[in-house]
């Protein structure tokens, strides 16, 4: 498996523009999380998905932020509009407490840039 | 509500050195924790968690019930132990949420 993939790995868009993440989880996980990292908060929690249905959004930031799961193989995270202060790195993490224990496994990550 | 501390956003040591990475948690039930571990250009990954009680690459952490602390130790760094580590804890009753602190950034100079 080449673990959990997300696309693009960089993004610089301009502001007011709407911004799509994609993430795809390791095969047969049935967690899903998506982070943000930044220098002065660190790894926030955004939201997290189990069986593709959302468990917890409260770490969402504003109604600007959505993110779904339509399928166990793919999951978004959208920006609309995009603000200079949303520029940071977006994970994904996928996990399966079932299978392989509570480790999270997480993708490379989206450098996100907003001007 | 969950949380965990890191109350260090950098340590910088002396290669040889003793380490010890901070970690405070808040949690009303019984909590797994968890060391994370983001080396320059690599994927964050599991360092260790508290359950294994095991010591990876020198590393180990106690965690203290009492002090409600997680705290990373390795008695000499090696320069390749610079890193960002991410305290990590599990909120359990079936929910599986994972919430981080803020991070450390460990330097080890030679």
């Amino acid at each position: 498996d080449a673990g959990v993939i997300q696309s693009p790995r960089h993004e610089v868009t301009e502001m007011g523009q709407e911004v799509t993440l994609r993430c795809k989880p390791i095969s047969g996980h049935d967690y899903l999380f998506w982070y943000r990292q930044t220098m002065m908060r660190g790894l926030e929690l955004l939201i997290y998905f189990n069986n593709n249905v959302p468990i917890d959004d409260s770490g969402m930031p504003e109604d600007r932020f959505s993110a779904k799961m339509p399928n166990a193989s793919f999951s978004t995270l959208k920006i609309q509009p995009s603000e200079p202060r949303d520029s940071a790195v977006y994970f994904c993490a996928s996990s399966s407490p079932g299978r392989t224990g509570t480790e999270a496994f997480f993708g490379q990550g989206t450098r996100l840039t907003v001007v | 509500a969950q949380r965990v501390t890191q109350p260090e956003k950098l340590l910088s040591v002396f290669k040889g050195a003793p380490v010890e990475l901070k970690c405070n948690y808040s949690y009303s039930g019984s909590p797994e924790l968890f060391w994370y571990v983001q080396y320059s250009r690599q994927r964050l990954q599991l360092l260790l968690r508290h359950i294994s009680r095991e010591s990876i690459k020198g590393f180990t952490a106690d965690l203290n019930k009492g002090e409600t602390s997680f705290h990373l130790k390795k008695p000499f760094a090696q320069e390749e132990d610079s890193a960002m580590y991410y305290c990590a804890l599990r909120a359990g009753g079936g929910y599986n949420k994972l919430i981080f602190g803020a991070g450390t950034r460990l330097a080890v100079h030679p």
